[in-house]
């Protein structure tokens, strides 16, 4: 099963808008981190937040964790065509002796119209 | 150093057949995930690897799934008797972690290898 759930499962903008997307996780987390994934390819890393972090910037890019809420946000400001993407969320979960072990969700499909 | 490396980028076989795929980490990273992506789906953990160590196996990887880490460098994961349900892309990544700290730095993944089994 996976640990993350992304929402909404697709957003259609258009070019200069906002985008927004929210994780929400069930389990305790030693970090949340955020990727892109561009139509078969690979995974991109956008932006790793801490447990004990509330909010991180990175370019266009803002994320949010609420702990107490097991949820965060990931906003990315003024889109571009590029941005068309599926983006993940993924939270490095406790195993059995350590941290480590990365969980994803099932993603946001981003498709933004010039 | 490039990134992770993964080989094939594609491979068709026969149902029943075996395949086995490489992935190469970044040479720093002691820490080696697999993970499987069908269509639609986000990245299903399979396993990973601390060093040349097996840390965990996903329930979904059945008998047929086999991967191993033997020098702590490079990573192969066997599939034996393939199915038609075997088919996705398989993911590799690679981490640099702390034993107590956790992950200190984001995974980094290979392009992947997509497997289709007829």
């Amino acid at each position: 099963s996976q640990q993350g759930e992304e929402d909404p499962q697709a957003l259609s903008i258009q070019e200069g808008e906002n985008a927004t997307m929210n994780c929400s996780y069930k389990t305790s987390i030693n970090n949340l981190q955020w990727y892109r994934q561009n139509s078969g390819r690979g995974l991109v890393h956008l932006i790793l937040i801490r447990s004990n972090e509330r909010e991180k910037h990175s370019g266009r890019l803002r994320v949010t964790l609420d702990t107490s809420k097991k949820s965060s946000s990931l906003l990315i400001t003024a889109s571009r065509a590029a941005d068309t993407a599926s983006y993940f969320c993924a939270t490095e979960v406790r195993t059995t002796d350590s941290w480590g072990k990365l969980q994803f969700g099932a993603g946001t499909q981003v498709v933004v119209t010039p | 150093d490039t990134g992770v490396s993964q080989d094939p980028r594609h491979k068709i076989t026969k149902r029943g057949q075996n395949v086995t795929f490489r992935c190469d980490p970044i040479s720093e990273h002691n820490r080696l995930y697999w993970y499987r992506q069908t269509l639609g789906q986000g990245p299903e953990f399979l396993t990973y690897f601390q060093n040349e160590a097996q840390l965990e196996k996903s329930r979904l990887l059945s008998d047929r799934f086999s991967a191993e880490r033997p020098k702590g460098s490079f990573s192969t994961l066997e599939i034996q008797r393939t199915e038609q349900g075997d088919s996705a892309m398989y993911l590799c990544a690679s981490s640099r972690h702390h034993s107590t700290g956790g992950m200190n730095t984001e995974a980094f993944f290979g392009q992947g290898t997509r497997l289709t089994v007829v």
